[in-house]
């Protein structure tokens, strides 16, 4: 139990496009998921919290107008990096909080995008 | 949320119990400890959590100190496939988990 599924797992986009990556909890119902960027050799870095109806909440020094998140559904989180750059080339991971079979979170295996 | 403290890399050999090590002398006595790893390029994997007494699954155990300023996760009988990078991360009721830089593991043959 507890899955969650990221696609796409890797994706290449031209600069100045838009990329959207989704984030699903295949079963169960995720009230709240969060969006992780990482960046070669570093740590995670927390993004954003998604709550489910509701707007998302960043963390200092993410620009909300250029990650925008979406929690339209109980399973269902989108990312989408607009007008896309090189620097923003990373690893996006989400995770979702589960009760079952831990009471924790649950990451998806991530999307490496690389804007070209 | 509770800073830890981890050693930035650790060698272990294949076969023989891998002990990582994790401060966190900041912690509240509401807050839990967490380990994940993350292997190359994937997502974080769960292993174990615990609040204050020791705990154990079928990936390891979870040894907390009686003062929880520290813990150690084990691994009983490393093999190749755990060489990761371990988080031990200390989670409050604030509902973030926040990643600190982790312990390399390099299982070695």
């Amino acid at each position: 139990g507890a899955v969650v599924s990221q696609h796409p797992s890797w994706v290449i986009c031209k600069s100045g496009t838009s990329v959207k990556i989704e984030c699903r909890s295949l079963d169960f119902q995720a009230t709240t998921m969060f969006w992780y960027r990482q960046f070669p050799k570093q740590s995670l870095m927390l993004m954003a919290t998604s709550n489910e109806g509701s707007k998302a909440t960043y963390e200092q020094g993410v620009e909300k107008d250029k990650f925008l998140i979406n929690h339209a559904s109980l399973t269902l989180s989108t990312l989408t990096v607009t007008s896309a750059h090189p620097e923003d080339s990373s690893f996006y991971i989400c995770s979702a909080r589960s009760q079952l079979p831990f009471y924790g979170y649950t990451f998806g295996s991530g999307t490496r995008l690389t804007v070209v | 949320d509770a800073k830890t403290t981890q050693p930035p890399s650790m060698d272990c050999a294949e076969g023989r119990a891998a002990n990582l090590p994790c401060n966190h002398s900041t912690i509240s006595g509401n807050e839990y400890v967490y380990w994940y790893r993350q292997i190359h390029s994937q997502g974080p994997q769960y292993i174990i959590h615990g609040l204050k007494n020791n705990e154990t699954n079928e990936m390891a155990s979870l040894i907390i100190t009686e003062d929880r300023k520290s813990s150690t996760l084990i691994l009983p009988h490393a093999t190749l496939r755990d060489t990761a990078v371990y988080y031990c991360i200390v989670y409050s009721n604030t509902g973030k988990l926040i990643f600190g830089q982790g312990t390399t593991l390099q299982v070695k043959p």
